[in-house]
This record gives structure tokens, sequence and C-alpha cells, in this order.
């Protein structure tokens, strides 16, 4: 079965350079879901997006800003990056109205150095 | 408000030995779901179980069990005969009335020794 894809799988990069994160959903599930696991953490919800527009906004910095296109993969835009970004970026799909499951993807290792 | 608490930060078991790790759940809402994730050592999040809120039969899938009890407001989960294959950071989950984010406990990192 086709699960939630992300690219990069790891990404480096330097303090206050931008990054961009790519996450295809699975296919027919209509929510997109970005969480920010940092070391020795467990995810925090950053933001949703149900039907490409924006649902629910948690703890993401005004630095940092996504979208969801018309294909529904989601884009997560990081700028001024900062050492404290370093961490590993989920996203995860549902379907809203089916059985609430939020499956994640493989997620993207992003250190800032 | 929701919460998650996994008391156990650590555990570590022997080969074959059964295990539960704890999950205790605070929410004001009447609906809500938990679920258990795994996350090996190589990072991803697996997805385990999810129960409702209005269904507090417990579950049983090969090796693993889940033991949900509203009256105490706990969602534990037991592995038995545990193997090697199940060390990793497990995390407890809920998504609560409209809301569509998880909250997470802090996780549990099992070791099965050989």
């Amino acid at each position: 079965a086709a699960g939630v894809i992300q690219s990069p799988r790891h990404l480096i990069k330097e303090k206050r350079e931008t990054a961009t994160l790519k996450c295809y959903p699975i296919p027919r599930h209509d929510t997109v879901y970005w969480y920010q696991q940092g070391p020795g953490q467990d995810p925090q919800f950053l933001i949703s997006f149900y039907e490409k527009m924006q649902s629910d906004k948690g703890s993401i910095p005004d630095r940092f800003s996504a979208q969801q296109f018309s294909d529904y993969h989601s884009e997560l835009n990081m700028s001024s990056l900062e050492l404290g970004d370093s961490a590993l970026y989920f996203c995860a799909s549902s379907f809203l109205m089916g059985s609430r499951e939020q499956y994640f993807g493989p997620g993207t290792r992003l250190t800032v150095t | 408000a929701q919460k998650v608490t996994q008391a156990q930060t650590e555990i570590s078991v022997v080969e074959k030995e059964d295990v539960t790790l704890d999950c205790v759940y605070e929410t004001r809402d009447t609906t809500y779901y938990l679920f258990w994730y795994k996350q090996p050592p190589s990072g991803e999040l697996v997805f385990l179980i999810r129960r409702n809120s209005f269904d507090e039969q417990n579950e049983i899938s090969g090796r693993y069990s889940w033991n949900f009890q509203k009256s105490t407001s706990s969602f534990n989960f037991t592995i038995t005969a545990s193997q090697v294959v199940d060390s990793a950071v497990y995390f407890c989950a809920q998504l609560s009335g409209s809301a569509r984010q998880l909250t997470f406990g802090s996780g549990t990192q099992l070791t099965v020794l050989p």
C-alpha cells in the first residue's frame, strides 16, 4: 500500500539559510499534518491542512510557513534557520471523515550547523 | 486541554519476558481517540492501534495487547514474549473532540536484551 512520502530524507543547512521540506500524502487522504520532533522529545504539532486550506496551527515559529497544493502535496518552508531547528520533521496524512488514524512519513532529518 | 503521561521513561527486559507500557490521558471531551505508535531506531513512526472513547473492548493482535480503562483514564500496552526487534520508543497519543492534531506522551524507550 502507498505510504506518505517525504523528501528529502536528510538535509544539512547552515544557520540563517532556508529549507523546504516536501510531503506527499497517501492517495485520497484529505488532511496533512506537520510535526517536529527534537532530539529525545515527543513529536510536536506544527500545522495542518484540510482540503488545501490551513486548518490548525500549533507551535510553528513565524519563520516557518507551509502550504498544500492542488495535488495535495504539502511543503514546509523554513527560513532564517537556527541551531534549535535541528530535528526530525514528520508529515502525516489522514482521511478526516474516516477512522482518523494519522499515518506518518519516514521523516526528514534536518541538521542546522 | 489534552495531556498524555507516560511515566516510564525507559524499560529494559530480557527477551521472552512480558512487558507493559503505561499510558494515562487527560481530556474533558467525551469523544476522543487514543493511539500507540512505535518509533524504532531508524526513526519512522509506525501506527500500532487506535481506540475510540466509546469502545472499551480490549484488543489483542499477536503478541500485542491493549487494555483501555476509562475509569482510570489509562490505555496500557502489553507485549508478550518480547523480542529484540521490539526495542524502540513507544508513544501513546490522543486526539480529543474536534482537535485534529495528536498530543503525544513523552515516550517510553523499551530495550529488549537477548
